[in-house]
């Protein structure tokens, strides 16, 4: 089975820019989940979708949103980027079981705001 | 706020030690999961440990989830240089074991 596919590894944009991140889950995996990545704060999530609609949301403003299609496919898109956005942006898909969710992450993609 | 803590921050050792890491919340959780990433890349799930007191192995690696399910340990055996990456826990919130409160990580070096 293939894992989580992140486009693409790495962005380097200027402030005031946008970006999108794209996201393909393992397949059969409805859940879809972002989060960011930087060595200070940890992992922060930032929204989960589950059958296109966000089912949760995490503390970012306006500018970070995301979309889930029909194929489970999932984009997150950032507006006039700022220097803290640089970060890494990770993926997961998951599947819902007895123990709880298990993530299953892409290996993410590095964004450097200059 | 629920937090999770994760010490110690940073660990180098020497290929063969054994060494614990830990992670402690003041809160009480549903499950709690270790992962462990590598260098670009993503965190890889190693573990999930659900009831209180719960010990799981994996080969050389040793989980503990406290018996009031608010802390939990791994323990590694012999480390080897394989073993080098960053060791985050996440706990499932009780009552809501689709949202996970993240550490920080320990970040591990074992030396050749």
């Amino acid at each position: 089975k293939a894992g989580v596919t992140q486009t693409p590894r790495y962005l380097i944009k200027t402030r005031g820019q946008q970006v999108t991140l794209s996201c393909s889950p393992i397949s059969g995996h409805r859940s879809v989940s972002w989060y960011q990545q930087t060595p200070g704060q940890g992992l922060q999530f930032l929204f989960e979708y589950f059958s296109e609609t966000q089912r949760n949301k995490g503390n970012f403003p306006g500018r970070f949103s995301g979309r889930q299609f029909s194929n489970s496919r999932s984009e997150m898109n950032v507006s006039t980027l700022e220097l803290g956005d640089s970060a890494l942006y990770l993926c997961a898909s998951s599947l819902s079981g007895t123990e709880g969710e298990k993530l299953f992450f892409g290996s993410g993609t590095q964004l450097s705001v200059l | 706020t629920q937090l999770l803590e994760q010490s110690p921050q940073f660990l180098s050792i020497q290929e063969g030690e054994n060494l614990t890491v830990y992670c402690n919340s003041s809160s009480v959780f549903s499950s709690l999961q270790w992962y462990r990433q590598e260098p670009g890349e993503g965190p890889v799930l190693l573990v999930t440990v659900v009831t209180g007191g719960e010990v799981k192995k994996l080969k050389r690696l040793t989980f503990q989830f406290g018996d009031a399910r608010k802390d939990s340990s791994l323990h590694i055996t012999a480390a080897q240089p394989g073993d080098t990456g960053l060791y985050l826990c996440a706990g499932a919130e009780a009552g809501n074991n689709r949202k996970l409160i993240w550490g920080l990580g320990t970040s591990l070096a074992v030396n050749p």
